[in-house]
């Protein structure tokens, strides 16, 4: 338990569907990321926050649109997603963006048809 | 090309035997970290490594940062089942982000 949550841990949705993913972390920390983790290539950088402001987006598809209320939350909301965008897609916050440690949640197995 | 290629890609191995598993660039790195991932969980930080030469001991794994930092190894002494999981090694980037490599996925056999 690293105190990062999300939910759900399996989703498979149609290329028309529109899903959201949850993240919430009970760590008090103030950055939030999300990455892509697909088989045979590296864990992908997508959407960093901090203290709730986006600071990056890593050439990102307007297709997945971040949203972050509180310092606690993060979702991914997923609109006319392709196959390809299938992957675990992993949740990570971090003290801040300066901090070395980032505490990863399990990942939401996403299956797009 | 990956910035960190990690090698080998897969390995196999009987309990109580001995392994090393590499981490390496053509760039430098100010610090290289490990990772172990089991499967359904995300990544957990195991060491950071922020000293060229440096040697890290956490019970029976024992990490190295090259002289150049460079490249970085890990070795695991009498594997167990437990360790079976997915290790990955990641370097500081631009904007305190990082690049993880492709990892290298271990199945400790009983």
């Amino acid at each position: 338990e690293t105190g990062v949550t999300q939910t759900p841990r399996h989703l498979v949705m149609g290329m028309t569907n529109k899903k959201s993913l949850k993240c919430e972390q009970h760590l008090g920390h103030n950055a939030m990321y999300w990455y892509k983790q697909s088989a045979k290539k590296p864990l992908e950088l997508m959407f960093v926050y901090n203290f709730k402001e986006q600071t990056e987006n890593n050439s990102v598809p307007s297709r997945f649109s971040p949203e972050c209320p509180n310092s606690s939350h993060l979702f991914l909301h997923l609109h006319t997603l392709q196959p390809e965008d299938s992957a675990l897609y992993l949740c990570a916050s971090s003290q801040d963006i300066l901090s070395n440690e980032q505490f990863f949640g399990p990942g939401t197995r996403l299956t797009v048809l | 090309t990956q910035l960190l290629e990690q090698s080998p890609q897969f390995l196999s191995i009987q309990e109580g035997e001995n392994l090393t598993v590499y981490c390496n660039s053509s760039s430098v790195f100010s610090s290289l970290q490990w990772y172990r991932q089991e499967p359904g969980e995300g990544p957990v930080l195991l060491v950071t490594v922020v000293t060229g030469g440096e040697v890290k001991k956490l019970k029976r794994l024992t990490f190295q940062f090259g002289d150049a930092r460079k490249d970085s190894s890990l070795h695991i002494t009498a594997a167990q089942p437990g360790d079976t999981g997915l290790y990955l090694c990641a370097g500081p980037r631009a904007g305190n982000q990082f690049y993880f490599g492709t990892g290298t996925s271990l199945t400790v056999i009983p």
